[in-house]
């Protein structure tokens, strides 16, 4: 089955600590893309990569690093900078930037 | 900076009943306009896509306006179903690859 995997489902941070989420796509898309997602307001872009090797900050990139070292993959990583980490965290994928964006189930972020 | 914003942000209807759900944008230089729906706790599934050059689409019992000029879009989703049941989120693309969306409007369908 093609489509957007990523995981952990939830994960536990506690402070200081740098965790990492997984996100890997089997569409052959090129443009992958990271959303962070918090009640009563509409996603937020963290990062977006167009192509393998390259990659540009969004709205909210304090506190996140990314790499896009396969087309298929684009691990996210909160560091210990990121103060308020705990938010639902989105990955999608595109053949071109601006069509249709296909999104992953998510994973929920918590502070211990 | 594009402003995206959805009016209500909660609404309940009877079985049967339409509903309409609005989308405003601030800036009406924009490259797609597309609506998503998202299921408690689940990723967004996208609906429909209008192209800025379109003025509609259609899907099943879903049907998309879009008045660029104007800024607004509007969802309508005929005869509702309990299914319908789920949170709808407009995002509007500028040509620099990024999608602005609102806050979603949640829908509840009452059996």
């Amino acid at each position: 089955d093609g489509g957007i995997t990523q995981s952990p489902k939830y994960l536990f941070r506690k402070e200081g600590q740098n965790v990492t989420l997984s996100c890997e796509q089997n569409l052959n898309h090129d443009a992958m893309y990271w959303y962070r997602q918090d009640p009563g307001q509409g996603l937020r872009l963290i990062y977006y990569s167009q192509i393998v090797n390259d990659f540009q900050k969004g709205d909210i990139a304090e506190g996140y690093s990314v790499s896009r070292e396969k087309k298929e993959s684009f691990p996210l990583t909160v560091t210990s900078a990121q103060k308020n980490p705990t938010a639902f965290y989105l990955c999608a994928s595109s053949v071109q930037g601006a069509e249709t964006q296909y999104f992953g189930p998510g994973t929920r972020l918590l502070v211990l | 900076k594009q402003e995206v914003t959805q009016i209500p942000a909660a609404l309940s209807v009877p079985e049967g009943e339409n509903l309409v759900l609005n989308c405003s944008f601030t800036d009406s230089a924009i490259y797609n306009l597309q609506w998503f729906r998202q299921d408690p706790g689940k990723g967004l599934t996208s609906l429909l896509l209008i192209q800025s050059s379109q003025r509609e689409q259609t899907s099943g019992r879903l049907n998309a306006s879009l008045d660029k000029s104007s800024g607004r879009s509007t969802l309508y989703i005929a005869a509702s179903q309990p299914g319908d049941s789920a949170t709808y989120l407009c995002a509007v693309s500028s040509n620099d690859y990024k999608l602005s969306f609102g806050a979603g409007t949640t829908v509840t369908v009452r059996a």
